[in-house]
């Protein structure tokens, strides 16, 4: 029962360099998120995958990259890493992009970047 | 842009006693309201949903309510136990937005 896999689950980095954030889900979900969640503001919605193949920004795009490799993978790459960007990030993935539709979480990737 | 905001950081009750956390937003009434759990170092899980023309919905000891006239939904724990004690988030997924958590302790 592994539903929504994150890699790695920390990682620190200096400002300025690059890394990949893994995303995978085993449920054939057809719509897949990335989130960052920081201290008293709750988690904003980074990109989303509504179906394979397409991608749309959220409410905190700058910053990052996505690639929705297949239906099963989804990844977040920050290019250029910025201390603002310390944060635990999530994962999810639901049925399909629909307000009626639960979504699954993974246990996030914690970021320190210094 | 719709706003949502969970009035309390932190919640502390006895147990056995009723939780009840508050949800509000700001704009247009939303078709849909979840409510997940969040432990720490997990992500969250989703709990119930609910929708516009639902007043209420219930699963086990959990109760939603939904109001739209106040732009409101609580969300209650009856009979609280030390496990219930985790971080519950609220959600308007068409806006794709949640709030940021209330943390209930459960003591014993």
């Amino acid at each position: 029962n592994a539903g929504v896999t994150q890699t790695p689950k920390f990682q620190v980095l200096k400002t300025g360099q690059s890394m990949t954030l893994q995303c995978a889900q085993d449920m054939n979900h057809n719509s897949m998120y990335w989130y960052r969640q920081d201290p008293g503001m709750g988690l904003r919605l980074i990109y989303y995958s509504a179906s394979e193949g397409t991608t749309d920004k959220g409410e905190v795009p700058n910053g990052y990259n996505v690639s929705r490799l297949n239906k099963r993978e989804f990844s977040l790459r920050l290019e250029s890493a910025a201390p603002s960007q310390t944060s635990v990030y999530f994962c999810a993935s639901s049925p399909r992009d629909s307000p009626n539709q639960p979504q699954h979480f993974g246990d996030g990737t914690r970021l320190s970047i210094l | 842009s719709q706003k949502i905001e969970q009035n309390s950081e932190a919640l502390n009750i006895q147990e056995g006693k009723t939780a009840t956390l508050t949800c509000n937003y700001t704009n247009y009434s939303p078709a849909y309201l979840q409510w997940y759990r969040q432990d720490p170092g997990r992500g969250p899980v989703f709990l119930l949903l609910i929708r516009e023309n639902e007043k209420e919905k219930r699963k086990e000891r959990l109760k939603v309510t939904f109001d739209t006239t106040l732009k409101q939904s609580l969300f209650h724990i009856t009979a609280s136990q030390p496990a219930d004690s985790a971080t519950y988030l609220c959600a308007l997924v068409e806006d794709m937005r949640f709030g940021a958590g209330t943390r209930l302790t459960v003591k014993p």
